[in-house]
Parts: C-alpha cells; structure tokens; sequence
C-alpha cells in the first residue's frame, strides 16, 4: 500500500491569513507531484506538477515547493480569500503505468470573510 | 473549465445491477484514466486506456470494466453492484507520451448503491 498523506484535514481561516499545507509520500520511485485544486461538484483543477527536488512554483498567490529526498511538498496561499475556499489534493506520480497518480485525502480549506 | 465532461451526473442504482458511467476526454487526449473516490477517501485508480487498450489496472476486481472508443470518448461499467461501490467516479484524460502527464479530470459521477 502507497500512503499519501496530507495534514491537516481542514483548516478553517479568515480572509487575509495566509496558510499552508503539507504533502508527505514515499520517496522512491518518485517521477512527479500533482496539485490539485477541487471546488465542490466542480472538476479538480490542476495547479502545479513538480519533478525536480527543490522546485518551487507559484500561480498568483499560490505556491509550492518540493523535496523528493526526504518525501514531502507544502503548499502555501498567501492572503487567503473567499474564493480560495475548496479542496486541495496531493498527487504522486510514480512514472510506471502512464500518468496513474496516488492521491492523498486532501485538505479542505475554508475561508471566512 | 477543464472540457472533460461525465454522464450522467447522478445515479442511483439497487445491489446486483451493473452501471455504465461515460466520460468525453479532451480532444487529441489519447489517454483516459479512471478513479473512485469513497466517501472520506482521496481518489482510487481503477484502470487506464491507452489507444484503446487497458494500460493498467489498480487493485479493482474484473467486474469494474471499460472502454475507450477513437472519438474521445470512454466507459466504466461496473457488474454485479455492490454496496461499497457507492462513490464518486472520476475521469481524467491525457496525452502521451507527455513530459509529466499532466491530466484533466471531468467533475465526477456520483453513484449511489442501495
């Protein structure tokens, strides 16, 4: 069994804090990390895949950063907003049978005006 | 807008029956994948397709089917339904070969087994 495992939870915050996430997966036979982003009855939305050891990457005021060796990538918003609210998934992609991802649990993140 | 789409949105099925969900990938993806996603749960893989052929099984018993036709479009079909089967199916399409395979989900069906 692979674990992905994500923390915390959920995590409730108010408009304006910033926050982050964590990712922790196995880190053998790594390929890629997957982020995804999933707002209720919507499709998940992807916001970065990350390959290199110390890859940092950012979308507006998203961003993550990635270490392969020691198994983990956080994900930060800055100056969170209302809309930032959803779901955020972790994703591994092993590289064997093309592009199967493990996801973790995800975090659910809400935001209050 | 990911232009992934899934039918139907809802279902609602009795234990014993067999269900199929349809997926229309990306135009040009060669490459769809299916994930279940229980309740408390991050998505599962099922299987893939690739060229119209399974690329890959996660650890689902045979009545968990598919196909994957040359216009885009593919199907889960799920045999003698069970009660654990209640979830959200979840599709993603792909081109390969890619660098990271990056995929695109469709918002899911969400089946219900009573």
């Amino acid at each position: 069994i692979l674990n992905v495992e994500q923390s915390p939870q959920s995590l409730h915050v108010q408009e304006g804090d910033s926050t982050n996430f964590t990712c922790s997966f196995p880190s053998s036979n790594f390929y890629a990390l997957h982020w995804y982003r999933w707002e209720t009855a919507k499709s998940p939305e992807a916001l970065f895949v990350m390959t290199l050891n110390g890859d940092e990457k950012k979308k507006g005021r998203i961003s993550a950063t990635l270490n392969t060796k020691e198994g983990y990538s956080y994900l930060y918003i800055k100056g969170s907003q209302p809309e930032d609210s959803a779901t955020y998934l972790c994703a591994l992609d092993r590289g064997s049978t093309l592009g199967r991802l493990y996801f973790g649990r995800g975090t659910q993140l809400t935001v209050w005006p | 807008e990911t232009g992934v789409t899934q039918s139907p949105t809802h279902l609602i099925k009795t234990r014993g029956q067999q269900v199929t969900l349809r997926c229309s990938s990306q135009s040009g993806h060669n490459t769809v994948s299916w994930y279940q996603q229980a309740l408390g749960q991050g998505p599962q893989f099922i299987f893939q397709y690739y060229r119209e052929e399974e690329n890959g099984r996660g650890n689902f018993p045979p009545r968990f089917s598919g196909l994957q036709f040359p216009n885009y479009s593919s199907e889960l079909n799920v045999n003698a339904l069970e009660l654990d089967d209640s979830a959200l199916y979840l599709c993603a399409s792909s081109f390969v070969p890619a660098g990271t395979y990056e995929q695109y989900f469709g918002p899911g069906t969400r089946l219900t087994v009573t």
